[in-house]
């Protein structure tokens, strides 16, 4: 497909993970991209992997890539209620310099 | 920290009317872009800028937009005639280093643009 998809909506109760899913358009993508918006702020970079990497852990963040299926998911552990708020994947498509953003999931998180 | 700053944080413009979108980078950085994001939809690139000319635009920046580094710390988003359907939130950003080398962009709070 043409779009960066990901699931609008994910609930979860404080402390359980989170895990956010994305996938992505072009498999030549050298760089794949997590962001965090808050309300009424602007987009945060969060962390993000080149594509020759499978995994990449950063505190309580964890980013799996899946190649083959063009597949990126975002696994927050231990969920705070600070940590509602919308994730967006992105992409840079290979020989291309613009960043393509999926419409981001909306994660709550509840005590 | 160093961050982006954007200005006003809310404009109101009726239809047909030009509007000016004003950010200030951080200082060192090199590249600079706007992307758009109209209410509940994804973000969108538009045009990325680098040396005083753009290096990228998206199919979206048309001959109704421009952008311009005026002096060495403003970098704006000009919208000649604006339709209803500009109305979005305009977010701008910059980098050390253009996105192929994966630097970090730093994106600003946007200047959510109301076209009544």
């Amino acid at each position: 497909g043409e779009d960066v998809e990901q699931s609008l909506f994910l609930s979860v109760r404080e402390g359980d993970s989170s895990v956010i899913n994305c996938t992505y358009t072009d498999s030549s993508s050298t760089y794949l991209y997590w962001y965090k918006q808050e309300p009424g702020a602007g987009l945060q970079l969060l962390t993000y992997i080149f594509s020759n990497m499978d995994m990449k852990q950063d505190q309580r963040l964890t980013v799996l890539l899946n190649k083959k299926d063009k597949h990126l998911s975002l696994r927050i552990a231990d969920t705070q209620t600070g940590d509602s708020a919308i994730y967006f994947c992105a992409e840079i498509p290979h020989n291309n310099n613009d960043m393509r953003f999926g419409a981001g999931t909306r994660l709550t998180v509840k005590p | 920290e160093p961050e982006v700053t954007q200005t006003p944080s809310h404009q109101v413009t009726q239809m047909g009317q030009e509007v000016i979108l004003r950010c200030v980078p951080i200082s060192n950085h090199l590249y600079f872009y706007w992307y758009r994001q109209i209410l509940g939809q994804k973000v969108e690139f538009l045009v990325s800028f680098y040396n005083n000319e753009i290096s990228e635009k998206s199919e979206i920046f048309d001959d109704q937009f421009s952008v311009e580094r005026p002096d060495g710390s403003n970098f704006t988003l000009k919208i000649r005639s604006t339709k209803l359907e500009d109305s979005a939130m305009y977010f701008c950003a910059s980098s050390e280093m253009g996105l192929a080398a994966a630097y970090e962009q730093y994106f600003g709070p946007g200047t959510r643009l109301t076209v009544t």
